[in-house]
Parts: C-alpha cells; structure tokens; sequence
C-alpha cells in the first residue's frame, strides 16, 4: 500500500531557530500534499496544500513567510517552521495524494515540534 | 467553505457492543467522506471511506452509511474489542484529491 514517510517524529529546538519537516511518499508520485496543524486533542487543521513545481496554496491565517513550503519534487515536501516560538509548538502532519489513480489520502506520521 | 461536525466527542462502550459516530457537512458538494483512526503519537489512517454515489458501505466491523439529502454519514463498529479504542475522525471534501475538512474527532474507549 501507499506509504508515506515524515521525519524528523520528534524535534525539539529554541526559540528564534528554524526546523524543517521532510514529508516523502515512498511507492507512489504525489504531485499534492496537504500539512496540517494538531493541537492535542483537538482536530486536524489545514494549514497549507503543497503543489510539485508551483507554489503552495496556504488556508485564511496561516502566515506563509513562517511556514515555508516547498515542493521541489514528485516525492517529497518539506515544511520549514521558521524563528520558531513557544506558541509554534504543535503536532504537524502531511498527507499525499498519487498523481494517478485515487485511492485516498495517506498521511504521514507527524512530527512533535517542542520550541522552548 | 466546509463545515464538518461530529458527534460525541467522547464515547464509551463495552466490548463486543456496538459503537456509532455521526457526521454532518453543510457544502452539499462534497462527494467523498472517508473516516481515520488516530492513535496516540500517529498520524491518521483511513479505515473505510465513501463516495457521494453510494449510500452504504461494509468491511468487516466497520460500516458507513451516507444520506446526501440530510448531508450526514455514519460510522458503525460492530463487536467493539479493546484494540478500536482510539480517536475517530471524519471527513470531507468535494472531490477525491482536493482539500479534507476533518470533523472534531470521538475519542472511543472499550471496556474489557
């Protein structure tokens, strides 16, 4: 089945640093993938659609220039948190969709991000 | 845009009863509703899903049912076992690949 690999799991940095999150779909094209926002307890909110070789499609309040997404291939997506703060502090998750053929959305296994 | 609700947000059952979770969604454009089981850490993982064309759908335990006019689906486990017990989420979109709104999510606790 689809699989879809995010690292790091866990991430701790300090405030004023910037983190990275690698989202790849490892048997299967994804020209879009979705990240999304957790908090605990709470639902899924989507924070931005990532599409190969365009630019990402961010939702109402989420602040692009502090989230950076790029696409920059057929398998992988990569969020950059960027002078992270207390407040970023969430689960973050991805989601790919294949370039052919639906057969749902695979999500990866999110990443802890601790910003103290 | 659209809005998913979810109900309960918590649910407690004994094994081997049944568990039952509702969803309603107000864009009547949305066409594909899948369900995720969410475990504590873990990212989502589809357990059934269904289009628009179709008013019920079976694997196993699990079944959902949709009813467009009242823009509403349902998720039904059968003989629960203590390994179902996680957070529930529903979903929806307007077209499979485009953006999901996700329901508030049921946390299901089975008792032994």
């Amino acid at each position: 089945g689809a699989v879809v690999s995010q690292h790091p799991s866990r991430v701790i940095c300090k405030s004023g640093t910037s983190v990275k999150i690698e989202c790849r779909s490892l048997d299967f094209q994804a020209t879009t993938m979705f990240w999304y926002r957790q908090f605990p307890k709470q639902s899924l909110m989507l924070m931005a659609t990532s599409n190969e070789g365009s630019k990402a499609t961010y939702e109402q309040g989420v602040e692009k220039d502090k989230f950076l997404i790029n696409h920059a291939s057929l398998t992988l997506s990569t969020l950059t948190v960027t002078s992270a703060h207390p407040e970023d502090s969430s689960f973050y998750i991805c989601s790919a969709i294949p370039t052919q053929g639906f057969g749902g959305y695979t999500f990866g296994s999110g990443t802890r991000l601790t910003v103290v | 845009g659209e809005n998913v609700e979810q109900h309960p947000s918590t649910l407690s059952v004994q094994e081997g009863d049944s568990a039952v979770i509702k969803c309603t969604y107000s864009d009547s454009a949305s066409n594909y509703f899948p369900w995720y089981k969410q475990e504590l850490g873990k990212g989502p993982q589809l357990i059934i899903d269904i289009r628009s064309n179709v008013g019920e759908k079976k694997d196993q335990r699990i079944a959902v049912t949709l009813n467009k006019t009242a823009k509403h689906f349902s998720l039904h486990i059968t003989e629960t076992q203590p390994e179902d017990s996680a957070v529930y989420f529903c979903a929806a979109s307007k077209a499979a690949g485009n953006k999901l709104t996700f329901g508030g999510g049921t946390r299901v606790l089975v008792k032994p």
